[in-house]
């Protein structure tokens, strides 16, 4: 199974800042990487696919990079809306796998 | 508008066999640009995909679990089912269906379910 391996697991920030998750896959997964975001109570919520292609209705303030193996995901201001939990998911190989997820809380 | 909705026990013995039923709208089951996964997340909250139905009925399971798993769909009454036997209390998670492709046509889970919480006890 391909892992994925997000850092940092917790994440404190301000409103406004500018902030990056990273994702690490144990393999290439060339750009077959979507990210998510979830909030307490909620089901994941599709941010990003291709790895930085953005979901139609997900403001540009989120943006996605990498290929290969690393692979990021960066808020450019954030907002109140935006605490949360994200998660990286591969689709480069079954068994489709996640990242063990990044919490953003409130610094 | 695409929903699914999960629905089954919310508390099951050990040895037991769990049966879950997505219920979706907005999209066909038929559609050959659409598929349906079934997704759980632990009480420690990491996700794990667990199989998929595409539109001809071709599933694909998680290899671990494949044993255990058995996934089907009623198009008719835009249904998807998932039998899991032999629960232990380490299945204990959200069960979660989710719709794969969606107008981006990528394997990536657009919409969800609000999910069903399963305890095995």
């Amino acid at each position: 199974d391909i892992q994925l391996t997000q850092s940092p697991s917790t994440l404190s920030a301000s409103l406004g800042d500018r902030v990056t998750i990273t994702c690490r896959a144990s393999q290439n997964i060339i750009t077959w990487l979507a990210w998510y975001q979830q909030k307490p109570g909620k089901a994941p919520n599709l941010l990003m696919y291709k790895a930085s292609t953005l979901q139609s209705g997900v403001p540009p303030r989120f943006s996605g990079s990498g290929s290969g193996t690393d692979f990021a995901l960066t808020i450019s201001s954030l907002q109140p809306d935006d605490f949360a939990t994200y998660y990286c998911q591969q689709y480069h190989d079954y068994p489709w796998t996640f990242g063990q997820g990044t919490r953003v809380e409130v610094k | 508008q695409v929903t699914l909705k999960e629905s089954g026990p919310a508390l099951v013995k050990p040895t037991e066999t769990l049966m879950l039923t997505c219920t979706v709208s907005g999209f066909s089951l038929s559609d050959p640009r659409m598929s349906v996964s079934w997704i759980r997340q632990t009480p420690s909250k990491a996700l794990e995909w667990l199989a998929n139905i595409l539109s001809n009925d071709e599933v694909s399971y998680r290899a671990s679990l494949e044993r255990r798993l058995t996934v089907s769909k009623d198009t008719s009454r835009s249904q998807v089912v998932l039998t899991m036997t032999d629960m232990d209390p380490g299945d204990t998670a959200k069960y979660y269906c989710a719709r794969m492709g969606g107008d981006s046509g990528e394997l990536t889970f657009d919409s969800w379910g609000q999910g069903t919480l399963v305890t095995v006890s």
